[in-house]
């Protein structure tokens, strides 16, 4: 069974710029969850998804970040405009509809100079 | 106060030790607990995922979870230079929700 995927690995931006991260699911999985993680910290969630509806957002600065899941499977985070303090590792976890575990990827390392 | 609290180490241990990681909270609603280990520019890696108060044996991976005291452990038997990592718990209070983290135990296992 293949993992959750995510693209791309490593991002350089200057801030105010524009960025976007995509992430594949495990097949099946109805529930897909997008985790920041600052340097030296835990992951902490920005946005849950359950099929293509949002579930929870609090933690999602609005004024500047954006997640859509189109069809319920894959689904983009977006960023813009980018600042100093958005530097660090985007993360996408999934999991089933049935009791379970989140399943994360391998992050996108965001880098903001 | 954190909900989620783990010391970050590091830790280091010789091979073979039998490796003690730990995590408290806060949060008398959490039901659902989880470690998992994150290598350096990897993501995290499930190791154990547990209900409620008990123990959970996995190979060389032992959870506890003690609600009563709000205390999670993970102990590594045996331990190997390949477990050297970032163990990270994780709290949810029902299945769907949220992970609660801590920081992380950045864990060194020398040979």
């Amino acid at each position: 069974e293949a993992g959750v995927a995510q693209s791309p690995r490593y991002k350089i931006i200057e801030k105010r710029q524009s960025v976007a991260f995509w992430c594949n699911p495990i097949s099946g999985h109805a529930t897909l969850y997008w985790y920041q993680q600052i340097l030296g910290q835990g992951p902490k969630l920005l946005i849950q998804f359950q099929n293509n509806g949002v579930v929870d957002d609090s933690q999602l600065p609005k004024d500047r970040f954006s997640a859509e899941r189109l069809k319920g499977v894959d689904s983009t985070l977006k960023i813009q405009p980018a600042k100093l303090e958005d530097s660090a590792v985007y993360l996408c976890a999934s999991s089933s509809r049935d009791r379970g575990p989140q399943y994360f990827g391998p992050g996108t390392r965001l880098l903001v100079l | 106060q954190k909900e989620v609290e783990q010391d970050p180490g590091p830790l280091s241990v010789p091979e073979g030790a039998i490796v003690s990681l730990n995590c408290t909270y806060s949060n008398s609603a959490f039901q659902y607990f989880m470690w998992y280990r994150q290598y350096s520019r990897k993501g995290p890696e499930l190791l154990m995922y547990t209900y409620s108060s008990g123990n959970k044996e996995d190979g060389r991976f032992t959870a506890q979870v003690d609600k009563s005291s709000k205390y999670i452990s993970l102990f590594i038997r045996d331990s190997q230079p390949s477990d050297s990592a970032t163990y990270l718990c994780a709290s949810q209070m029902e299945y769907g929700n949220k992970l609660v983290f801590g920081a992380g135990t950045i864990l060194r296992v020398k040979s």
